[in-house]
């Protein structure tokens, strides 16, 4: 079956620590996103990539760093700089960069800081 | 600035309609996705529009006025398992045709 699968569900993460959010997918998307969304509010976008080793800041980058390598794998790390990181993190992929193609969502990892 | 407005709760009754609108300002308009978000679960997509009107899929209709930057989810013959959040997203040119994100109204569904 193809997905997008974020792993893990949850992460604790200790203040200073650094922590990687995993995102696979096997649609064979090109573009894939990372969004934040908090209590009650929609998503806001972190960073986004449309082609592999390339990616852009989305409007809430810092404190955020990401890598595209590889087609299918787009992994977020949350920096010790990123002073409120408790939230709910989505990854998602699209197949095209325009017209009406949806965006395909994993099912969130939801970090916490201990 | 690009903003998008919807009603952050809606409450209604197992069995009736319920119409869900969104009021959006953008520079690079391309088109309105819908997209529904159970408690703790991931965004599924409902519904696109691109031109004005009305596109039906089965209890769900999404209309689209672009010269009133205006758009409604219409949802029919309500059930418990619509109880959930639905977000209204712009697609827009100006920022490489990324989805721009209301945020969300929480439906609640009564017996």
């Amino acid at each position: 079956d193809g997905g997008i699968t974020q792993s893990p569900k949850y992460l604790f993460r200790k203040e200073g620590q650094n922590v990687t959010l995993s995102c696979e997918q096997n649609l064979n998307h090109d573009a894939m996103y990372w969004y934040r969304q908090d209590p009650g509010q929609g998503l806001r976008l972190i960073y986004y990539s449309q082609i592999v080793n390339d990616f852009q800041k989305g409007d809430i980058a810092e404190g955020y760093s990401v890598s595209r390598e590889k087609k299918e794998s787009f992994p977020l790390t949350v920096t010790s700089a990123q002073k409120n990181p408790t939230a709910f993190y989505l990854c998602a992929s699209r197949g095209g960069q325009g017209g009406n193609t949806e965006a395909f969502f994993g099912q969130g990892t939801r970090l916490t800081v201990v | 600035g690009q903003s998008l407005e919807q009603p952050s709760e809606v409450t209604a009754v197992e069995g009736a309609i319920v119409q869900i609108n969104c009021t959006y300002q953008t520079s690079g308009f391309y088109g309105l996705s819908w997209y529904q978000q159970h408690d703790g679960g991931a965004p599924t997509f409902l519904s696109y529009n691109a031109l004005d009107g009305l596109e039906e899929t089965g209890r769900f209709s999404s209309f689209l006025s672009r010269s009133d930057s205006y758009g409604y989810l219409l949802l029919q013959e309500l059930q418990m398992k619509d109880s959930a959040s639905y977000f209204c997203a712009v697609r827009d040119m100006d920022s490489n045709y990324q989805l721009i994100w209301g945020a969300g109204t929480k439906l609640i569904i009564k017996p």
